[in-house]
């Protein structure tokens, strides 16, 4: 089963580029590196997701080395908004995909 | 992609009564998932749903537990006898179309137990 290991929480101010690491060891060879975000008393919203090399949409970007053992969520000039708990999630496949949430890193945005 | 819709927000119910949570999906699914989130603490799988029928459920999913789409449309989750311990957000969450490993989540449902 695939683990993953993130910092619990990161302070950054708004405007600057905020990165973000995963550790995840064990994951599988089919297995996508998936993020999420989620506010308080709100569902984890789907940010971004990839296999390797880097991936960028219109919210984020990630960074997948080619051994996949980590990788890097960055968000491009941060706003207050941007508080908030991010998940790195890797799916596991046992039958269905079931998402083993982590405690995720709580990231906190300064004016 | 639209998300689902989970009715109530917040339900508050007296400690052995039995409650429905229900999801709604904005378009023809099969596949589901349950998770839970007691305050401050860990997004936690209970079950997921496949073509109406059970998949996999976790250990928390005990028998106080069950889930079904009974008109074909809504999914709902039931607590029999509801503990305190069950208070928590219980979040619905679907596939994304053709993409397995990509789940959207509803709003969820605070439940508090008294």
């Amino acid at each position: 089963l695939a683990k993953t290991t993130q910092p619990i929480s990161m302070d950054s101010y708004e405007g600057q580029e905020v990165n973000i690491t995963c550790s995840h060891n064990n994951i599988a060879t089919n297995d996508y590196i998936t993020w999420y975000q989620q506010f308080p008393s709100q569902g984890p919203r789907f940010i971004i997701q990839g296999y390797k090399t880097k991936v960028t949409n219109e919210v984020a970007s990630l960074f997948i080395p080619a051994d996949r053992k980590s990788s890097t969520l960055s968000l491009p000039r941060v706003s207050l908004s941007d508080t908030a708990v991010y998940y790195c999630l890797v799916g596991e496949k046992s039958g269905t995909y079931k998402y083993i949430f982590g405690t995720g890193t709580r990231l906190k945005v300064l004016a | 992609e639209p998300e689902v819709t989970q009715t109530p927000s917040h339900q508050v119910t007296q400690m052995g009564q039995e409650v429905i949570l229900r999801c709604v999906p904005i378009s023809n699914h099969l596949y589901f998932y349950w998770y839970r989130q007691i305050l401050g603490q860990k997004v936690e799988f209970l079950v997921s749903f496949y073509n109406n029928e059970i998949s996999e459920k976790s250990e928390i999913f005990d028998d106080q537990f069950s889930v079904e789409r009974p008109d074909g449309s809504n999914f709902t989750l039931k607590i029999r006898s509801t503990k305190l311990e069950d208070s928590a957000m219980y979040f619905c969450a679907r596939e994304k179309q053709g993409a397995r490993d990509t789940q959207y989540f509803g709003p969820g449902t605070r439940l508090t137990v008294l």
